[in-house]
């Protein structure tokens, strides 16, 4: 079983709240991964990060922020949450060598009204 | 051209037919791949590695072909619970701190009674 957790499972929230994504690894892996998924739709890379300190913009573009101050947390940031972020939003990682396979965690459905 | 496509089906198959994917890469440095089984609003969990040599699990079999840049799944005696979409995942950019995963729009299956 995989040690990363996503908080919370679900969230529906007004217009222009600020919200903050939680995910967490126990596993001690250097990189980690969001990704956005529409329902019946394709995963699409929002955020990564290769250690502390470090992170990088994905393919699709997000108003979404994410910081990575410690090894094992990667939380991401809606500054002002709109109707068309309402998404599931799904967290990985992965140890740092080529042939490692991702873990991810169990998503959050976020609904914005 | 997406870097990884796949099929998106839906394939309906009866219940003990033998199903093949194929999923193509374009980017001739990738170096490690993946087979994913997602379920309806579930995270993609990893169903097996893919190797050079190819590689069994079961009633799933997984080939590479490095020169035509192809990756393939084949399952045999499908069950009920063999209903999913399937991931074709290629990590991309090898051994560098740039490596990216990269996932196909996946491959759905339906297995009937």
């Amino acid at each position: 079983e995989a040690d990363i957790y996503q908080t919370p499972r679900y969230l529906v929230i007004g217009t222009g709240k600020k919200i903050t994504l939680e995910c967490s690894q126990t596993m001690g892996h250097d990189k980690m991964y969001w990704y956005q998924q529409d329902p019946g739709m394709e995963l699409h890379l929002i955020h990564y990060s290769y250690g502390v300190n470090s992170t990088e913009k994905g393919d699709l573009s997000s108003e979404s922020t994410v910081s990575r101050i410690r090894t094992e947390h990667f939380p991401l940031t809606l500054e002002s949450a709109r109707p068309s972020h309402t998404s599931q939003y799904l967290c990985a990682s992965r140890q740092g060598t080529t042939n490692e396979k991702l873990f991810f965690g169990s998503g959050t459905q976020l609904s914005v009204l | 051209r997406k870097e990884v496509e796949q099929d998106p089906g839906p394939f309906n198959v009866p219940e003990g037919a033998t199903v093949a994917f194929n999923c193509t890469y374009s980017n001739s440095a990738s170096q490690s791949f993946f087979w994913y089984r997602q379920d309806c609003r579930k995270e993609p969990k990893l169903l097996m590695s893919v190797y050079s040599s190819g590689n069994e699990d079961g009633r799933f079999t997984a080939q590479l072909n490095r020169a035509s840049q192809y990756i393939s799944l084949l399952i045999r005696d499908s069950k009920l619970s063999d209903s999913a979409t399937y991931l074709c995942v290629v990590n991309i950019g090898g051994y560098s701190s740039a490596s990216k995963i990269i996932f196909g729009s996946g491959t759905r299956l339906s297995i009937r009674p």
